[in-house]
């Protein structure tokens, strides 16, 4: 168990519809990161939160959308969805902001795997 | 911008065989460097680290040595096994507290 917990685990639905990803970064760290795997694209970052304000964007859709609660857990929503969409989704967090001394290590969630029909 | 590329797979090696995997970066400044490991459902978990130069990572086995000249960090382990076979990702980042960029992935393969 890495502490970071992402639910749910397994998602299907189908185009058009809208969901929403949920992930519990591991106590004590403060970013939160959305990355997307699929088989054509590898690992693509989407977006970063720290502390409740987004701090970086990758290659996030405008049709995808997250955020940093108060508590510091994180839901990406993805709407209008796409045949496409149908990947791995990972939260990963770390401790650090930027400027933080040290190299920026990583935890990861074991994934949310959306299927869209 | 920054980017890394690792060889692509898959490794097929017999257990106790040589392991090598290639990743180059290109990125500005100096980049910290990672290796993660995906075994089969999980999520990736890191493998190993080098922050600066000539730093060498190790766990596991594993080996990774951050050659600036070259812009290479390598992946290497003496003898696989079995229990080794997962996908493999290069990664690095830019500065502290941002994000991991990754390379592709290398499916590493070990048969008895």
């Amino acid at each position: 168990d890495s502490g970071v917990t992402q639910t749910p685990k397994h998602l299907i639905t189908a185009t058009g519809q809208r969901v929403t990803l949920r992930c519990s970064p591991r106590s004590g760290d403060l970013s939160v990161y959305w990355y997307q795997q699929s088989l054509d694209q590898g690992l693509q970052f989407l977006i970063q939160y720290y502390n409740g304000e987004e701090r970086a964007k990758g290659n996030i859709l405008e049709r995808f959308s997250a955020q940093q609660f108060p508590d510091l857990h994180s839901e990406l929503n993805l709407s209008s969805l796409e045949l496409g969409d149908s990947a791995l989704y990972f939260c990963a967090s770390s401790v650090a902001g930027q400027g933080s001394p040290g190299a920026n290590v990583l935890t990861f969630g074991a994934g949310s795997r959306l299927t869209v029909l | 911008g920054n980017s890394v590329t690792q060889m692509e797979g898959p490794v097929t090696l017999s257990e106790e065989a040589f392991l090598t995997i290639n990743c180059t970066y290109t990125a500005t400044g100096y980049p910290s460097l990672f290796w993660y490991v995906q075994y089969p459902g999980e999520g990736l978990q890191l493998l190993l680290k080098a922050t600066k130069a000539d730093d060498k990572g190790s766990n596991k086995g594993f080996e990774a040595t951050y050659r600036k000249e070259t812009t290479s960090f390598h992946l290497e382990k003496g003898s696989v096994q079995v229990s080794d076979s997962a996908v493999y990702f290069c990664a690095l980042s830019n500065q502290a507290g941002t994000a991991l960029i990754f390379g592709k992935g290398t499916t590493l393969s070990v048969s008895s």
